[in-house]
């Protein structure tokens, strides 16, 4: 099956830097790429999400990017504020979601 | 609309014993799906179904068992507990299999002594 993996698994930033979390999967017939984001005792809510035929997609101070041929997609956050520090997943999906492990994200004020 | 509602919200049990999770959508979504979210191993799927009557199994199915009699109904269960499924326990639901977004519920948080 799938395997993704992400990295940092632990990322601190200054507010109003930029944050970049990387993931990598093995199966090139994955097709859709979702970005989680977990508060701390939250449920998972998606914040982005990016199918193989975009090379990239932005929502505000979000963006997500996709290398399908080196199998890896990236989420970055600009302009960082306290309120997004949390845990982020990706994932990559063909017909069943494959998570990564996390990267729990702070941000100091 | 309640999205997915998910039932108990904590639970401590005793190895050995059994329980049910029980969890709604209001959505009219045909898959569902149980994970479980232990630290540092991100969520890994138990189970799912893609329509009432109908279940699966997931990357981590052993020890667990599901059943889908009602289209928005989704139940987990522990027949025996073990220590090893001490766990955070997320249901989710989606429009389509892997190609939507995941709608997941607020999470049971299970210990087993």
């Amino acid at each position: 099956g799938e395997n993704v993996e992400q990295h940092p698994s632990t990322l601190s930033v200054q507010e109003g830097d930029s944050a970049v979390i990387k993931c990598t999967y093995s199966d090139s017939a994955s097709n859709y790429f979702p970005w989680y984001k977990q508060e701390l005792g939250k449920r998972p809510q998606l914040i982005i999400d990016i199918r193989s035929n975009v090379g990239e997609k932005k929502d505000q101070r979000i963006a997500v990017t996709l290398n399908k041929t080196a199998k890896h997609f990236s989420l970055h956050i600009t302009e960082t504020q306290p309120e997004d520090s949390a845990v982020y997943f990706c994932a990559a999906s063909l017909k069943e979601f494959y998570f990564g492990t996390g990267t729990s994200l702070t941000v100091i004020p | 609309n309640a999205g997915v509602t998910q039932t108990p919200k904590f639970r401590v049990l005793k190895t050995g014993q059994s329980m049910t999770l029980l969890c709604a959508q209001d959505m009219n979504h045909e898959y569902m799906y149980w994970y479980r979210q232990d630290p540092g191993m991100g969520l890994r799927l138990i189970h799912y179904s893609v329509g009432e009557g109908t279940t699966a199994k997931g990357e981590v199915p052993d020890g667990y068992n599901v059943s889908r009699l009602k289209k928005q109904n989704f139940l987990l269960g522990l027949e025996s507990a073990a220590p090893s499924q001490t766990s955070v326990y997320f249901c989710a639901s989606s429009y389509s299999k892997g190609r939507e977004k995941l709608f997941f519920g607020s999470g049971t948080q299970l210990s087993v002594l």
